[in-house]
């Protein structure tokens, strides 16, 4: 089992409609978690981070993280064609410069 | 320059070829990261360096993989006797030391193909 578990899809949802996309980890250690979206033969960019549990709100974007769970989730509000991209949770025991574990990704397509 | 700058955007290499791998880290940072992408799958960790100090490798899958940063800024990432399970996207990302998982900025890499 790898320490990060994310559905890679590919998911496909019509322009407008609340996307939500999953990850579950195994590492109890993991305090830091941060979402990515990644465009075809681009770099990842990073869209949120939270530290610990609770919810973080940045536009039509939201993050959630329930420790307890081992679970964190990204929801995407009124979802447009350009939101269309991969999605990778990744996350970290520390902060500092310790290395990022990732989730293998989710393919988003939003259709207009 | 206003990115991460890595070369080439692409290289096939063929089997039992060795390749170098060039990246170019945004001015200032002190941080610089690669990570090895394979097709379908997320960024797995190969090293870090602060500065020119490599400070973490346990990530290279193997002693065909090094890396090396030794001015402190531009780094390159060679793998010796290429097999095709090196095939992947190869990315790397820096940082400010006082901004690191935050402030990651990531290349847009170079994609490997071994033939």
């Amino acid at each position: 089992q790898k320490e990060v578990e994310q559905d890679p899809g590919p998911l496909s949802v019509p322009e407008g409609a609340i996307v939500s996309l999953n990850c579950t980890y195994s590492n109890s250690a993991f305090q830091y978690f941060m979402w990515y979206r990644q465009y075809s033969r681009k770099g990842p960019e990073l869209l949120m981070y939270t530290y610990s549990s609770g919810n973080k709100e940045d536009g039509r974007f939201t993050a959630q993280v329930d420790k307890s769970s081992k679970y964190i989730s990204l929801f995407i509000r009124d979802s447009q064609p350009s939101d269309s991209a991969t999605y990778l949770c990744a996350m970290s025991a520390g902060s500092g410069n310790t290395p990022l574990v990732f989730g293998k990704g989710t393919r988003l397509s939003v259709i207009a | 320059g206003a990115g991460v700058s890595q070369s080439p955007r692409y290289k096939v290499a063929k089997r039992g070829q060795d390749v170098a791998l060039r990246c170019d880290p945004i001015s200032g940072h002190v941080s610089l990261f690669w990570y090895q992408q394979a097709l379908g799958q997320g960024p797995e960790f190969l090293t870090y360096f602060q500065n020119e100090a490599q400070l973490d490798k346990s990530g290279l899958p193997s002693d065909r993989f090094f890396a090396e940063r030794p001015e402190g800024s531009v780094s390159t990432l060679k793998i010796q006797r290429t097999q095709q399970e090196d095939s992947a996207v190869y990315l790397c990302a820096s940082s400010l030391e006082d901004r690191t998982l935050w402030g990651y900025t990531f290349g847009s890499g170079t994609r490997l193909t071994v033939v």
